[in-house]
């Protein structure tokens, strides 16, 4: 069974209009991270929450914003998609021990038209 | 200089063949390495962390480690054709729990 659920697993949006990712999990995790990966690139860290801890990371667009109402759920909101936010949006978890192991949701593409 | 760096490849190799594939990273104070299997269109899964020097051994696929020279590689024995995906190096950020992930390697294995 799934343990990181991301929905929708596609996503098309229009320009300028804004768009909600969101990511569950099972694993009572204290850490959820967002990536965005493009193609053939590293994903790149965009935020995290330590519970509800926010961390942003220094280089992300103020385009970009995230909550975290409890444990289990985790949003990635848009507010002005530009083409160059299409991407595969990746969420992972990890329980913030010793050992940092990330597990990852099946992804969102996101598509801007 | 890149802080987790891969050959993009591709790297190809005939069925049954070993697949080597190899990641350096700069942050000396790493403790954690991972490497992540991706295949296109999908998300990364995690099939071998390292975290000590030497080898670790999982079935076909065994992780070396070498912190002195700041390099991690892996190994894939008997490689299938299902093997070819990228595979995804990650190493720790300053010990936290953020990682840092390479470009990728990617592995393509000829029937």
């Amino acid at each position: 069974d799934a343990m990181v659920i991301q929905n929708p697993r596609y996503q098309v949006t229009q320009f300028g209009k804004p768009v909600t990712l969101s990511c569950s999990q099972t694993l009572n995790h204290n850490v959820m991270y967002w990536y965005q990966q493009k193609s053939s690139q590293a994903p790149k860290l965009l935020f995290h929450y330590y519970d509800k801890d926010f961390n942003n990371e220094a280089d992300t667009p103020d385009n970009f914003q995230s909550r975290r109402p409890n444990t289990s759920f985790c949003f990635l909101d848009i507010r002005s998609p530009g083409l160059g936010d299409a991407a595969m949006y990746l969420c992972a978890t990890s329980s913030g021990g010793v050992l940092n192991i990330q597990y990852f949701g099946a992804g969102t593409r996101l598509s801007v038209l | 200089q890149k802080e987790v760096e891969q050959n993009s490849g591709p790297l190809s190799v005939p069925e049954g063949a070993i697949a080597s594939l190899n990641c350096t990273y700069s942050d000396r104070g790493s403790q954690s390495f991972f490497w992540y299997r991706q295949y296109s269109g999908k998300s990364p899964e995690l099939i071998m962390f390292i975290y000590s020097n030497g080898d670790k051994e999982d079935g076909r696929f065994t992780a070396q480690l070498n912190k002195a020279s700041q390099y991690v590689s892996l190994l894939i024995r008997d490689s299938q054709p299902s093997d070819s995906a990228t595979y995804l190096c990650a190493v720790d950020r300053d010990s936290s729990y953020k990682l840092i992930f390479g470009s990728g390697t990617r592995l393509l294995v000829r029937p």
